[in-house]
């Protein structure tokens, strides 16, 4: 059974500082990982897919790697805003069709 | 496209009480989802459809649980009788599968439900 973990459930980083959200997962057998965030209250917003086949992905200040041997991937955010704070969640991809979730990291970025 | 709609955004019922969620995916998504999220579990994988037919209801927690997809832009998500651990944030995401390489999942705003 695939298994997601995040660390650090939460972090809490001054502003302007760059930082790294871990996940890792139990079998290396997926198709992608999606990267998320969710706002308060709010529903999911995806921000990064990679494909098994693809080490990285950037969107602008985001960076997300994967490295499906290990079953890692990180998610860089650089120079960080408060706007940034929220829970980030990382979702595995595997047969048929099936997203796994990780349990998140809440981001919280200081003034 | 306006993207996932789910209704109501906000329920409030008295336990034993039917309930109804429900679920517009993104137009020409043929995978839909129900998830739900709470504090304790995370967001479980309740069921999910492709191409209006059920694929895996595996997660889907008792009978008094039930989810229909009649036609391609509407799906329900039914409890009855509620109780109170139903309370839970429902989301619904759609996706198109054809490749499964590259596809992402669009969720909705979420179905705050709670019991009491």
């Amino acid at each position: 059974k695939q298994e997601v973990t995040q660390i650090p459930a939460a972090l809490s980083v001054p502003e302007g500082e760059n930082l790294v959200l871990n996940c890792s997962f139990t079998d290396s057998a997926i198709y992608n990982l999606q990267w998320f965030r969710q706002d308060p209250g709010k529903g999911l917003t995806s921000l990064l897919l990679i494909q098994s086949s693809q080490r990285e992905q950037t969107s602008g200040r985001l960076n997300a790697s994967l490295d499906k041997s290990s079953g890692r991937s990180t998610l860089y955010i650089a120079a960080s805003q408060p706007g940034d704070s929220a829970t980030y969640l990382c979702a595995v991809r595997i047969s048929g069709s099936r997203l796994t979730f990780g349990e998140g990291t809440q981001l919280t970025v200081n003034p | 496209d306006a993207g996932v709609i789910q209704s109501p955004r906000h329920e409030v019922t008295e336990m034993g009480q039917e309930v109804t969620l429900r679920c517009k995916p993104i137009s020409g998504h043929d995978y839909l989802f129900w998830y739900r999220q709470t504090m304790m579990r995370g967001l479980e994988l309740l069921i999910y459809f492709n191409n209006n037919v059920p694929i895996d209801d595996s997660g889907m927690p008792e009978d008094r649980f039930s989810a229909k997809m009649p036609n391609a832009s509407f799906s329900t998500l039914k409890i009855q009788p509620s109780e109170p651990r139903d309370s839970a944030v429902y989301f619904c995401a759609s996706s198109f599968g054809a490749a499964l390489m590259n596809t992402e999942a669009f969720f909705g705003q979420g179905t705050r439900l709670t019991v009491v």
